[in-house]
């Protein structure tokens, strides 16, 4: 089994539908982060949480929100979809034993396609 | 603040050619370098890595060595394969405000024909 999954893996919505994209992983980490995917762009921090009770923007929150339900789940949220949110979206984690410079493990993505 | 440059791609080579892929960044603190890879229809993969200045990553054919007089972090193999198509992230960790933040370049996308 996949240490970190997403799901769904694609989604067609419409421009103003909320829009929920959950993440769940099996590797202990502590650290979670969401990120999105553009061509050209590379990736960009949307959120990222060191702890259930540690939350921080990255570089483009705004139109997001997310939940750190558990040590496992971290769910990013679209409250009002609109089409510049079309993207492929990353889940990823790491973990805080070893220091601050650790490796990040992602998910297989989401496909968000907002029409 | 922090930042990653790559060569742009799409870059085409022949099977058993030698690749090389431009990674330089600049950061405010002592940062470690990756490459990650990221095939067709996944998620980014960790390569290769390496946490101080002279240190050369390595795995699978390919590396890449921490220049911190030049801060650049090449990636290269010397004959690739049909199997080594994908699209390759330069990326750096750093310290900010006491978190750890990472950056990534925007991606060269290779591909091997046979």
């Amino acid at each position: 089994d996949a240490d970190v999954t997403q799901t769904p893996r694609n989604r067609i919505t419409k421009t103003g539908k909320r829009i929920m994209l959950e993440c769940s992983q099996t590797k202990g980490h502590d650290r979670m982060y969401w990120y999105r995917q553009d061509p050209g762009l590379g990736l960009r921090l949307i959120y990222y949480s060191f702890d259930v009770k540690d939350i921080n923007k990255g570089e483009i929150s705004d139109g997001y929100s997310v939940s750190r339900q558990a040590q496992a789940k971290f769910s990013l949220s679209l409250e009002s979809a609109i089409p510049n949110q079309t993207a492929l979206y990353f889940c990823a984690t790491s973990d805080v034993r070893g220091g601050f410079y650790n490796e990040q493990f992602f998910g297989p993505g989401t496909r968000l396609t907002v029409l | 603040g922090d930042s990653v440059t790559q060569m742009e791609g799409p870059v085409t080579l022949s099977e058993e050619a030698f690749l090389t892929i431009n990674c330089t960044y600049t950061a405010t603190g002592y940062p470690s370098l990756f490459w990650y890879v990221q095939y067709p229809g996944e998620g980014l993969q960790l390569l290769l890595k390496a946490t101080k200045a002279d240190d050369k990553g390595s795995n699978k054919g390919f590396e890449a060595t921490y220049r911190k007089e030049t801060t650049s972090f090449h990636l290269e193999k010397g004959s690739v394969q049909v199997s080594d198509s994908a699209v390759y992230f330069c990326a750096l960790s750093d310290l900010e405000g006491g978190y750890q933040k990472v950056t990534f370049g925007t991606g060269t996308k290779l591909q091997v024909i046979p």
